[in-house]
């Protein structure tokens, strides 16, 4: 089956730092999508992409599709405490649900 | 962005008996509604799929009879947790796609399930 690969696992990062992680599928799919989620709370979508190329900023937040159409990447720029949960890279949609990747656990050292 | 509420938030049984989990879309109507299982410190697993008037589609490995899954109306499916054991505690949570298409989904909050 489909399988996303998302890095780094984990990221210490001192507040104000920028931060980016990626992922890589090992099939092509249509959309790459982006979410946070927060301890004991259902993730919430970030970013939605729908294009190869498409680059695409929500605030500090910036991801891009990759053209290969196998890859897309997360920027946060000027972190702050709150950026401080567990990303998710996930592809799919339509009937199949959601594949997620393994998530990249973001921390903010004092 | 579109609302989805789950309830219980969370919830502890004893070891045998059933749990129902509610998954409604608030402000949206939702053919079709998906259930994820998420154990500490992993990623999300797709469970279920729930589709409204027809049967239920699983994932490889997921026992039907154990989750099982009813879509009563465009705003809510159930899953129900059948003869819950310890194994069986973890994250719950459903997801509604996008009422302009299926690429996005939005996300309840959650269940905690504990069983002992």
């Amino acid at each position: 089956g489909q399988q996303l690969n998302q890095s780094p696992q984990s990221m210490f990062i001192q507040e104000g730092e920028d931060v980016s992680m990626n992922c890589t599928s090992s099939s092509i799919f249509n959309t790459w999508l982006w979410y946070k989620q927060d301890p004991g709370e259902g993730p919430v979508l970030l970013i939605a992409l729908y294009k190869a190329g498409e680059l695409t900023s929500n605030g500090r937040l910036t991801a891009q599709f990759g053209i290969t159409r196998k890859d897309s990447f997360l920027n946060i720029s000027a972190s702050i405490p709150s950026d401080v949960g567990i990303y998710f890279c996930a592809q799919g949609g339509g009937a199949d649900g959601l594949t997620f990747g393994k998530g990249t656990h973001l921390i903010i050292q004092p | 962005g579109a609302v989805v509420s789950q309830h219980p938030s969370r919830v502890i049984c004893k070891s045998g008996t059933s749990v129902k989990i509610e998954c409604r879309s608030l402000d949206f109507q939702a053919t079709t509604m998906f259930w994820y299982r998420q154990f500490p410190k992993q990623s999300l697993m797709l469970m279920a799929t729930s589709n409204e008037g027809s049967k239920a589609t699983y994932e490889q490995g997921v026992e039907k009879d154990k989750f099982l899954i009813n879509h009563a109306s465009l705003t809510l499916s159930t899953l129900t947790v059948t003869s819950a054991h310890p194994e069986d505690s973890s994250f719950y949570i459903c997801s509604a796609p996008d009422f302009l298409g299926q690429e996005t989904q939005y996300f309840g909050p959650g269940t905690r399930l504990l069983v002992l």
